[in-house]
């Protein structure tokens, strides 16, 4: 079964607009939790990374916010540009691997329109 | 820098026929890993290694084998490929003390007919 499910499995944004992405886990052992950014024809690239000892981190445009009650984060890209189109994914791991041994969740393609 | 470099990038097998997937990564990563992306599923990992001579099962290991004789490389080998394995597949490395900075390939693409 996915231990971290993402939704939506797709997405379209205006330029300009905000794209949310959601992510929900179960395993109460995970304490890492990065978004991965993946173009066409490309390995992954990490975009952003949070622990939940903390509600919310910034990086430029990007957002991440947790709740640690609901076991859920989520990613918000602020000002959406057609460069940001991609596929992102959410993941997790548990604190005894470092962040060495990632759950992934399923994926959401990203377009943002001009 | 090369940074994580796969090999093939696309490969055509029938069914039962054994193949390897090379990876190399030049940044003295000692963890390394495969991971298998299919859509609609993420990616899900199949074998990694924390440094060489050692290597463990992930969420997906039945069908593959890997090995870790040296830091640089970590071949993942189809022992007799099925339909099941279409995918792509992407190596991972990362240095020990940078916390989920997973530095990946640009994949294999492997089909099975």
């Amino acid at each position: 079964q996915q231990q971290v499910k993402q939704s939506p499995q797709s997405l379209i944004v205006q330029k300009g607009g905000i794209s949310i992405i959601n992510c929900a886990y179960e395993n109460t052992a995970f304490d890492y939790f990065p978004w991965y950014q993946q173009f066409p024809g490309k390995g992954p690239a990490l975009l952003i990374a949070i622990r939940p000892d903390v509600s919310e981190k910034k990086e430029g445009r990007f957002t991440i916010s947790f709740n640690k009650s609901a076991k859920q984060f989520s990613l918000h890209i602020m000002d959406s540009q057609p460069g940001d189109s991609a596929t992102y994914f959410c993941a997790a791991s548990p604190q005894e691997t470092s962040g060495s041994r990632l759950t992934f969740g399923e994926g959401t393609q990203l377009t943002v329109n001009p | 820098n090369a940074g994580v470099t796969q090999t093939p990038k696309f490969q055509v097998l029938k069914t039962g026929q054994s193949m390897t997937l090379q990876c190399a990564q030049d940044m003295n990563h000692e963890y390394m890993s495969w991971y298998r992306q299919d859509p609609g599923m993420g990616l899900r990992l199949i074998h990694y290694s924390v440094g060489a001579g050692i290597t463990d099962q992930g969420e997906v290991p039945n069908g593959y084998n890997v090995s870790r004789s040296t830091t640089e490389d970590f071949p993942l080998r189809l022992l007799s490929a099925a339909p099941s394995q279409t995918s792509v597949y992407f190596c991972a490395s990362m240095l020990a003390g940078r916390t989920g900075e997973l530095f990946f390939g640009e994949g294999s693409r492997l089909t099975v007919l």
